[in-house]
């Protein structure tokens, strides 16, 4: 299966403990994106990477969150001291390069915050 | 500001119903992507139509097919025989270019489709 595939699939941790998360995209695909999806809504884009090159991050993305992308393959999302507000779906897309290919989306990693 | 709008929160329908899905989107770009995507149960969306600015042929592709309408700035999307299999939620996606030149999606809210046999 050549996919998307995040890592894990699904994350319960106490607030205020840091949180990773992998994403592997398609492997041909140099485009890679997080969203974040809570209950009942769409997801909302959260950062966006070309390659190894972080391009674009969402006003969500507060200074706790973190994304690298660094051998322009997989990618990792920390969150670190955890609220819970950060219970959500986290979803991770990738598309090839071009003007607005369809993006490919993994599983997601459902993370919640007790 | 709300770019992309799914009035229909739920539509609920039996098996060989046809299902329309509504979206309006916002946007000061004259060019511009839009998309509709699934999420079934299993919750992986997955990816269904894509359609340009510029190409308001509207298309069928087996029991899908969609109304593209840039004077209503509308993108409605219409499930044929609808079968059980169909019961997911659906999102409208914008993607836009002058504004944004990385293809970031903007979705809707999703409108929940729910097919009983």
């Amino acid at each position: 299966d050549t996919g998307v595939s995040q890592n894990p699939r699904h994350k319960i941790t106490k607030r205020g403990q840091n949180v990773t998360f992998r994403c592997d995209p398609i492997s041909e695909h140099n485009r890679l994106y997080w969203y974040r999806q809570t209950l009942g809504q769409g997801p909302e884009f959260l950062t966006y990477f070309q390659n190894e090159a972080q391009l674009e991050k969402s006003r969500l993305l507060s200074d706790r969150f973190s994304a690298e992308r660094p051998k322009g393959s997989f990618s990792t999302l920390e969150i670190q001291r955890t609220e819970q507000g950060d219970s959500a779906m986290y979803l991770c897309a990738s598309s090839p390069s071009g003007r607005n290919h369809e993006q490919y989306f993994g599983p997601g990693t459902r993370l919640t915050v007790t | 500001a709300q770019k992309v709008t799914q009035a229909q929160t739920e539509i609920s329908v039996v098996e060989k119903e046809d299902v329309t899905l509504d979206c309006v989107y916002e946007t000061r770009d004259t060019t511009y992507y839009l998309f509709w995507y699934k999420q079934p149960p299993s919750g992986e969306l997955v990816f269904l139509i894509r359609r340009n600015s510029f190409d308001e042929q509207n298309e069928i592709s087996g029991r899908y097919s969609w109304n593209f309408q840039k004077s209503t700035s509308s993108f409605n999307f219409t499930i044929t025989a609808s079968q059980v299999v169909d019961s997911a939620v659906y999102f409208c996606a914008l993607s836009e270019t002058l504004t944004d030149s990385w293809g970031k999606l903007q979705f809707g809210a999703g409108t929940q489709v729910v097919v009983t046999p």
